[in-house]
C-alpha cells in the first residue's frame, strides 16, 4: 500500500520558534508538494520540488523554506513561527505523469501560540 | 489563471437523498480534472477524474462528467450514506501536478 507519512499529526510551537515538518513518501515519486489548508480557503500551494534539491515557489511562499535532500523526504521550514501560520499542513507526492493524482499525507495540525 | 469554484458548503442531506456539488472550472489549455474526498482526521484521497472532455470519471457510487461546452465537473450520487459525510475537493491540473488547483472545499454532512 502506498503511503506518505508525515512526522507529527500535532503539534503545538510559540511565536518565533524554528519549526520542522517533515514528509516522506514510498512510492519513487518525483514530486512533492507541501500545502496548508484552512476553512473556506481550500489547500494552497506553499512550495513544490520535482527533483533532488529541486524546489519552485507556490502561491504563499513567504515565511516557509523546503528541503529536498533525499528523493523520498521533503520538509517544510517555519523559520520563525507566527500566530498566523496556524493551520493544517498536507504533504503530497505524485508522478510526473500528466493526469496523475497527488497522494495525500494525513496532515499536521500546527499551533503557533 | 487557472482555477476551480465548487459550491459553497456545508451541505447537509439525509441518507439515500441525491447529492450534487458543483463546479465549475477556468484553464488555459487542455486540463485534466479531479474529485478529492478528505474523510474526518485524514488526509485526501483521490475519489474520481476526468482527462478528456465529455470523460466520466466514477467510483464508490459517485460520478462526474468533464463538460468542455460549460467548463463543468460536477460531482453526483444517487444515494448518499452516512459514510458519504466528508470533505469534497475539485481540482484540476493542466500541463502536470506541479500546477494543480484546489477548490474551496465543500463540507457534506449526510443524516440517517
Amino acid at each position: 500500500d502506498v503511503k506518505v507519512t508525515q512526522s507529527s499529526r500535532y503539534l503545538v510551537k510559540r511565536t518565533g520558534e524554528k519549526v520542522f515538518l517533515e514528509c516522506v513518501q514510498d512510492m519513487d515519486h518525483e514530486n512533492m508538494f507541501w500545502y496548508r489548508q484552512d476553512p473556506g480557503l481550500g489547500l494552497r500551494l506553499i512550495y513544490f520540488s520535482y527533483d533532488v534539491k529541486m524546489k519552485e515557489k507556490g502561491d504563499i511562499p513567504e515565511g516557509y523554506s523546503v528541503s529536498r535532500e533525499k528523493k523520498e523526504r521533503f520538509s517544510l521550514i517555519l523559520e520563525s513561527a507566527s500566530t498566523n501560520q496556524t493551520s493544517m499542513y498536507l504533504c503530497a507526492s505524485s508522478s510526473r505523469d500528466r493526469g496523475s493524482k497527488q497522494y495525500f499525507g494525513p496532515g499536521t495540525r500546527l499551533t503557533v501560540t | 489563471g487557472n482555477s476551480v469554484t465548487q459550491m459553497e458548503g456545508p451541505v447537509t442531506l439525509s441518507e439515500e437523498a441525491f447529492l450534487t456539488i458543483n463546479c465549475t472550472y477556468t484553464a488555459t489549455g487542455y486540463p485534466s480534472l479531479f474529485w478529492y474526498v478528505q474523510y474526518p482526521g485524514e488526509g485526501l484521497q483521490l475519489l474520481l477524474k476526468a482527462t478528456k472532455a465529455d470523460d466520466k470519471g466514477s467510483n464508490k457510487g459517485f460520478e462526474a462528467t468533464y463538460r468542455k461546452e460549460t467548463t463543468s465537473f460536477h460531482l453526483e450520487k444517487g444515494s448518499v450514506q452516512v459514510s458519504d459525510s466528508a470533505v469534497y475537493f475539485c481540482a484540476l491540473s493542466v500541463l502536470n501536478n506541479n500546477d494543480m488547483r484546489f477548490g474551496a472545499g465543500t463540507r457534506l454532512t449526510v443524516k440517517p
